[in-house]
């Protein structure tokens, strides 16, 4: 079947440390591969996506890459700022079957403290 | 562009009541899809609906249902309300079917059922 295998958490982390959230994911056919990002409050937000082997999604300082060879599509950020405080989520879609139907995670929480 | 709306933000129900939740897209977008959000099963698919057909479905009982208007608008509807129907419901709207494409999201419904 298709599900995504995310970090547990919650993560926290000083401002200016490096993040990394890892993701895993098996499917069924060829997926394509999202981070959405949740703040307090709000609905999801896309942060990046990658719809190909090796492509790697970026936006915002986060990046992620899709590697087909360890069914990963970790999250990375150089340096957190407090306003990147949320929970984040690692999604994908199967291409082959025509619908849009996302198969999340079970979400990080990320805080930063100054 | 204005973004997806749901309304009514908040609702409050008892046990065995029913409940309608509307999603508008954006304009444009003809895919709408639901998923439901709890703090015990993380988000979970519901059902997705593109020219007023339903496309694909979750994996829930069949108090569940929805439609979509020829304006692209939806509407989804629980019957005979339980408990563990307490959850923030998320519409999402999408240009096109095909998995791959960036879904939108509306802030949600925080439903509580007593």
């Amino acid at each position: 079947g298709n599900s995504v295998t995310q970090m547990e958490g919650p993560v926290t982390l000083s401002e200016e440390a490096f993040l990394t959230i890892n993701c895993t994911y098996t499917a069924t056919g060829y997926p394509s591969l999202f981070w959405y990002v949740q703040y307090p409050g709000e609905g999801l937000q896309l942060l990046l996506k990658a719809t190909k082997a090796d492509d790697k999604g970026s936006n915002k300082g986060f990046e992620a890459t899709y590697r087909k060879e360890t069914t990963s599509f970790h999250l990375e950020k150089g340096s957190v700022q407090v306003s990147d405080s949320a929970v984040y989520f690692c999604a994908l879609s199967v291409t082959e079957t025509g619908a849009n139907n996302l198969f999340f995670g079970t979400g990080t929480r990320l805080t930063v403290i100054p | 562009k204005a973004g997806v709306t749901q309304t009514p933000r908040y609702l409050i129900k008892t046990r065995g009541q029913q409940v309608t939740l509307s999603c508008s897209p954006i304009s444009g977008h003809r895919s709408v899809s639901w998923y439901q959000q709890t703090p015990g099963q993380g988000l979970q698919f519901l059902f997705e609906y593109f020219s007023e057909t339903q496309r694909n479905k979750g994996n829930f009982p069949g108090r569940f249902s929805g439609r979509q208007f020829s304006n692209s608008r939806s509407e989804m509807n629980v019957s005979t309300l339980e408990l563990g129907d307490s959850a923030l419901y998320l519409c999402a709207s999408s240009a096109r079917l095909a998995g791959g494409h960036e879904q939108f999201f509306g802030p949600g419904t925080r439903l509580t059922v007593l």
